[in-house]
């Protein structure tokens, strides 16, 4: 399979604790997004990296969340002492981006965590 | 920032009729418009986009047109199949930022 994979596909843990996900991008992809994504909403942006350089994150993201690709290849996002609030979809994408081409975004199947 | 409106939230067709999804933007700077699919408990699949230099594009059974003036794009299935049931999103974005994207559509396809 050469599309985005995502790991764990679920996680069950206690309110207070640390989770860490990870995502495995399409190979050329040089750019990577994390998305969160509630029952009934539509997904909303996190952070997304080019390369191993986070480019933005958004006011969602607080300080107990924190992402990284450090090679530019995989990337992990972790949550410090979890919220009932962070119980959700956690969606990862990737792009290739080059010569200002506006990129096409392909999706990982996701990381469904529930906060106890 | 960008907001992206969409609507209907849920919208019933008989098979074979057709569906249309709008949506409105705010942000005059975006220039790319996917629609994603999402069946229940997958990942969003990208169906169709389009880019703001191009006012319609076809796929199949599948059409999406943008008004850039009126900052608006609307999904448009044809002969609609009960495969097609699904919640569709449509999203907003510039070139290599993050989409923004509409709150969906379900759509269900009754044969």
């Amino acid at each position: 399979d050469t599309g985005v994979s995502q790991n764990p596909r679920h996680k069950i843990t206690k309110r207070g604790q640390n989770v860490t996900f990870r995502c495995d991008p399409i190979s050329e992809h040089n750019r990577l997004y994390w998305y969160r994504q509630t029952l009934g909403q539509g997904p909303e942006f996190l952070t997304y990296f080019q390369n191993e350089a986070q480019l933005e994150k958004s006011r969602l993201l607080s300080d107990r969340f924190s992402a990284e690709r450090p090679k530019g290849s995989f990337s992990t996002l972790e949550i410090q002492r979890t919220e009932q609030g962070d119980s959700a979809m956690y969606l990862c994408a990737s792009s290739e981006v080059s010569g200002g081409k506006t990129d096409t975004q392909y999706f990982g199947p996701g990381t469904r965590l529930t906060v106890l | 920032g960008e907001n992206v409106e969409q609507h209907p939230s849920t919208l019933s067709v008989q098979e074979g009729d057709s569906a249309v999804i709008k949506c409105t933007y705010s942000d005059s700077a975006s220039n790319y418009f996917p629609w994603y699919k999402q069946e229940l408990g997958k990942r969003p699949q990208l169906i169709i986009d389009i880019r703001s230099n191009v006012g319609e594009k076809k796929d199949q059974r599948i059409a999406v047109t943008l008004n850039k003036t009126a900052k608006h794009f609307s999904l448009h299935i044809t002969e609609t199949q009960p495969e097609d049931s699904a919640v569709y999103f449509c999203a907003a974005n510039q070139a290599g930022t993050a989409l923004i994207f509409g709150k969906g559509t379900t759509l269900s396809v009754s044969s």
